[in-house]
């Protein structure tokens, strides 16, 4: 009932191409889903979040799709870059929960120059 | 830069050992957290404070010992680990725990990378 499935585990693009990972969810009462992006060697660092009443939010090149009845989001990375390759990780809270995050397993990206 | 600070970055340490990951933030935020992160895995939840009280133990192994002096520090002691404890713990914070728009939000440190030999 917590997971948060997340795809592709890894994730190949040259620079300039759109990178998407999606992640699927099953609690209905999860009401907040952030991105999280990992350099090695960093903590997780927010990305960007969406709540359930909206259906996208886009920041600069970074866009969240949700689909409410599907129960999926999605990152899309527009013009990915060199240095946006890193590991990103889904995650999703349930309203009132001091466990906070529930995290999809991560997908490591790749952006080749 | 993170706004939570932790230290060492990186730890080796015997089994037989007693050491201290500590925590730092000064967001004024009143719930920290500890997790513990193995390559190529997402965090995992070990324990949660609230207003400096322990709010959540994820069932983690007595060796781990959480302790919160005061609103702006969180310490992590360890004992007499195993190898499989190797790992890179993070330390989060967020205003308050779940509920409104921004209190959930997680703010991590850069971690520190332990090594048990």
């Amino acid at each position: 009932q917590q997971q948060v499935k997340q795809s592709p585990q890894s994730l190949i693009v040259q620079k300039g191409g759109i990178s998407i990972i999606n992640c699927a969810y099953e609690n209905t009462a999860f009401d907040y889903f952030p991105w999280y992006q990992q350099f090695p060697g960093k903590g997780p660092a927010l990305l960007i979040a969406i709540r359930p009443d909206v259906s996208e939010k886009k920041e600069g090149r970074f866009t969240i799709s949700f689909n409410k009845s599907a129960k999926q989001f999605s990152l899309h990375i527009m013009d990915s870059q060199p240095g946006d390759s890193a590991t990103y990780f889904c995650a999703a809270r349930v309203a009132g929960s001091a466990r906070q995050l529930t995290f999809g397993s991560g997908t490591q990206l790749t952006v080749l120059p | 830069d993170t706004e939570v600070t932790q230290t060492p970055k990186h730890l080796v340490m015997g089994m037989t050992n007693k050491k201290s990951l500590k925590c730092e933030q000064h967001m004024g935020h009143r719930a920290m957290y500890w997790y513990k992160q193995k390559a190529k895995k997402p965090p995992e939840l070990m324990f949660v404070y609230s207003y400096e009280k322990l709010s959540i133990n994820e069932s983690v192994p007595s060796r781990f010992s959480p302790e919160c002096p005061n609103s702006s520090l969180l310490n992590l002691h360890l004992h007499a680990l195993q190898p499989e404890d190797s790992a890179l713990y993070l330390c989060a914070s967020s205003q308050g725990l779940a509920g409104g728009p921004r209190t959930g939000e997680l703010f991590f440190g850069e971690g520190s990378r332990l090594t048990v030999l």
